[in-house]
Formats: structure tokens, sequence, C-alpha cells
């Protein structure tokens, strides 16, 4: 199994502002995955990191909004840009163990974020 | 496109009683389906997944889950829940994307309260 750490754990932001949350796995990985989870709702996928290419973003999510690296096969970074209120969530950084099958994912312990 | 219904956004269960929590999905071919469990703070766990093979799946902290393709549905349960059980939980469709990697649709998660 993954063993994802997130930084920062929560931050209290200002309307925008823009805020990088850091993404570190103890294993390589080629794929990892970044989800929103707004309050009350359920995760929705933001885009899909490989390593050495653009991430692949889902509908209604752009690069300019949420910009995504992913240096190397162990670390990725996801950036909040321009936030607003709306921004509000949490933020998780997600990789699949493919040697456990298909679709399991492990999570990090997420970064809170609040936009004032 | 597969979506996941968790009609219980709240369940209080006493300690010690039976618990089962409700999930219905929509997937045109043979789904992957998971249960995953948040705890306060925390990042989200894997408890169970159904990929194929025997309907009913045994997971980690005592919990199963029976896949029924007639009813469309991958309801959790638990015969005696213990005061550490109260989370969130949410189930999961999974779907190979065109990455090869999965695309996991999330409910939006039911709330476990126990009380004593």
């Amino acid at each position: 199994s993954a063993v994802i750490s997130q930084k920062p754990s929560r931050d209290i932001c200002q309307r925008g502002t823009s805020l990088t949350i850091q993404c570190q796995v103890d294993s390589q990985v080629t794929m990892m995955f970044w989800y929103r989870q707004q309050p009350g709702q359920s995760l929705t996928l933001i885009a899909t990191a490989n390593q050495g290419s653009e991430a692949t973003y889902e509908s209604g999510f752009v690069i300019d909004k949420f910009p995504i690296s992913r240096p190397n096969l162990t670390f990725s970074t996801l950036t909040v840009s321009n936030m607003s209120p709306e921004d509000s969530s949490i933020y998780l950084c997600s990789v699949e163990d493919r040697g456990s099958g298909m679709g399991e994912l492990f999570f990090g312990e997420g970064s809170r974020l609040t936009v004032l | 496109a597969q979506s996941v219904t968790q009609p219980d956004i709240h369940i209080t269960v006493s300690e010690g009683a039976s618990l089962e929590l409700r999930c219905n999905y929509s997937y045109g071919a043979t789904p992957y389906l998971f249960w995953y469990v948040q705890s306060p703070g925390q990042g989200l766990q894997l408890l169970l997944k159904y990929f194929t093979g025997d309907t009913l799946v045994q997971g980690i902290k005592g919990f199963e889950a029976e896949f029924k393709r007639s009813q469309s549905s991958f309801n959790l349960r638990k015969p005696s829940v213990h005061w550490s059980d109260a989370a969130e939980y949410f189930c999961a469709v999974g779907a190979e994307g065109e990455s090869g990697y999965s695309t996991l649709t999330f409910g939006k998660g039911t709330m476990l309260l126990v009380s004593p």
C-alpha cells in the first residue's frame, strides 16, 4: 500500500490569492489523481497527473484555475488559483495501487481550504 | 456515464446493533464497486471492493457487502457496530479510463452516527 502525505493539511486563504498543495508518495507511481470534496458533497475528480506530460482535466476543471505539476514519480502539486469562497473544499491526492487490482485508490489525508 | 446513489445522508445506529448502508449504481457494463470510509480529519480508506466472482465480499473491520446485479445494488453491512465505526462512508463505481487507469465515481456519502 502507498503512504501519501499532503501539505498543508489546512489553510485559510484570502479571496483572489493562490495556494499550492503538495502531495508526496512513498513509492513511485505512474498516475496521481486530484479530487475535490466540497462541503456536504462527494468527491469529484479534478484531474489525472502523469509524470512527464500535462495533466488531463475532467469536465468543469481547467488548467488555468487548477495548474498541476508532476516533476517526478513520487511528487505532485495542485495550485488553486485566484481563489473565491466557492473553492472552499477539501482537496485530496490519490494514487492507484495496480498491484492490488484496478481501482484501489489510496488517499492522502486531504488539504482543507477555507477561502474568506 | 456511471453514477452512484446513496439514499441515506445520515444513519444513527446503537452500539452493538447491526448496520446496513445502501448503495445503488448505474453503469452499462460489469461494474467495479468499492466502499470507502472517511473518519473525521482523515483521508479515505478502502473497506472492500468487488471486481468479479463471489458476490458477497468481505472487507476490513468486520464489514461485508453484497453485489446484487438485478437490483444494481452494493449494500454495506456489519453485524455489530462499534463506536469507532462512526464516520462517513462512500460507495464508488469504477471504470477503466482511456489512460488504462481507473475513473471512480463516488456517491455523496452516508454519515454514520453511533449512539451508546
